[in-house]
């Protein structure tokens, strides 16, 4: 149990256009999901907390109006990039939280901006 | 808000040998501290983890301990393989009402044969 989902695995865009990222809990219901970013040989940086049926709430420095989340669901939400640039390339994971606190990550997302 | 250390930043071990990473963290009212495993290009994989009531965790090789007087937390791993090579983040639980996570900085092992 506890499968989270995320789609696509890898994705190419060119600069200024928008991105949608998914992330389902494929087994369970997850009132709270989580968006990190990761560069390369670096931790995971939480950006946002998602809140099903309710605003994100976004960490300091994350700019909500370029990285728009929406968790409409019980089981899915979704990180927008908009207006893309090459800086925002990165690795991008979701991740899917039980009521105990226990979070199971997506596979993640691999955003190239060229 | 909640920070967390994590030591060392890489660690090299001969197989079967133990290894031990340690972390640290700010917020005393931190109560779920998680350790997870990440192999390159994949997903962080939850191995263990410990809640504030208890001092020690073993599940096979891998143990957690918690000391909440000096707020660290140690990962050890026992008779290391080299399928255990990875890095390991350390996490912390805060108070706050979303029940945010805070990640460690890493730590890269390598178990060599």
């Amino acid at each position: 149990g506890a499968v989270v989902s995320q789609h696509p695995s890898w994705v190419i865009c060119k600069s200024g256009t928008s991105v949608k990222i998914e992330c389902r809990s494929l087994d369970f219901q997850a009132t709270t999901m989580f968006w990190y970013r990761q560069f390369p040989k670096k931790s995971l940086m939480l950006m946002a907390t998602s809140n099903e049926g309710s605003k994100a709430t976004y960490e300091q420095g994350v700019e909500k109006d370029k990285f728009l989340i929406n968790h409409a669901s019980l089981t899915l939400s979704t990180l927008t990039v908009t207006s893309a640039h090459p800086e925002d390339s990165s690795f991008y994971i979701c991740s899917a939280m039980l009521q105990t606190y226990e979070q199971y990550f997506g596979p993640g997302t691999r955003l190239t901006v060229t | 808000g909640e920070n967390v250390e994590q030591h060392p930043s890489t660690l090299s071990v001969q197989e079967g040998d133990s290894a031990v990473i340690k972390c640290t963290y700010s917020d005393s009212a931190s109560n779920y501290f998680p350790w997870y495993k990440q192999e390159l290009g994949k997903r962080p994989q939850l191995i263990i983890d410990i809640r504030s009531n208890v001092g020690e965790k073993k599940d096979q090789r891998i143990a957690v301990t918690l000391n909440k007087t000096a707020k660290h937390f140690s990962l050890h791993i026992t008779e290391t393989q080299p399928e255990d090579s990875a890095v390991y983040f350390c996490a912390a639980t805060g108070s706050g009402g979303y029940q945010k996570v805070t990640f460690g900085t890493g730590t890269k092992l390598q178990v060599i044969p």
